[in-house]
């Protein structure tokens, strides 16, 4: 079946820095590819998106990259603030279902 | 900016009582589901309700699990006889359509403790 593997966290960087996230996936066929966040006492919010191989979904300075060849969508940005700290989830939706399959997801924080 | 609303935002109850979790999504969408996150684990998906019956369900959704959507806005959980194990965080979601790529809009979820 569908998975996704994504770093464990957590994550504890300073502000300015560079933050990468690992995504990657098993799935058969070509799955839409998705970041959610969810910020303390909230529920999950699509960051991005991508729909095709080397699609690129942005959004907020977040950047990730569908990569077929990889079977991976990392999470990346250039600069994070401490207003970044959540946690974040890779998902994919494979062709023709209903469901999203999410990974463990990854707690970001972002200190001063 | 419309939202997936969830209550109660908390619930506790003994082994053995039946949950009702309760949630209103947005209200021109027409697809509904059911997500839990067991602490430490994944989301994982439940079900997926359209058209006033399931269309989707995992292996989680056993006969204890049951769907809702008693008038035009509300869509509910209920487990009929919650078990230790069915302590996790509940997260209802809806989205307009299932095309490539389609959001799901997620609530801020329900933390059911059986106890």
């Amino acid at each position: 079946g569908d998975s996704v593997t994504q770093m464990e966290g957590p994550v504890t960087l300073s502000e300015e820095a560079f933050l990468t996230i690992n995504c990657t996936y098993t799935a058969t066929g070509y799955p839409s590819l998705f970041w959610y966040v969810q910020y303390p006492g909230e529920g999950l919010q699509l960051l991005l998106k991508a729909t095709k191989a080397d699609d690129k979904g942005s959004n907020k300075g977040f950047e990730a990259t569908y990569r077929k060849e990889t079977t991976s969508f990392h999470l990346e940005k250039g600069s994070v603030q401490v207003s970044d700290s959540a946690v974040y989830f890779c998902a994919l939706r494979g062709a023709g279902s209903y469901q999203l399959t999410f990974g463990k997801g990854t707690k970001l924080s972002v200190i001063p | 900016e419309p939202e997936v609303t969830q209550t109660p935002s908390h619930q506790v109850t003994q082994m053995g009582q039946e949950v009702i979790l309760r949630c209103v999504p947005i209200s021109n969408h027409l697809y509904f589901y059911w997500y839990r996150q067991i602490l430490g684990q994944k989301v994982e998906f439940l079900v997926s309700f359209y058209n006033n019956e399931i269309s989707e369900k995992s292996e989680i959704f056993d006969d204890q699990f049951s769907v809702e959507r008693p008038d035009g806005s509300n869509f509910t959980l209920k487990i009929r006889s919650t078990k230790l194990e069915d302590s996790a965080m509940y997260f209802c979601a809806s989205s307009d359509r299932t095309r490539r790529g389609t959001e799901a809009f997620f609530g801020q979820g329900t933390r059911l403790t059986v106890v």
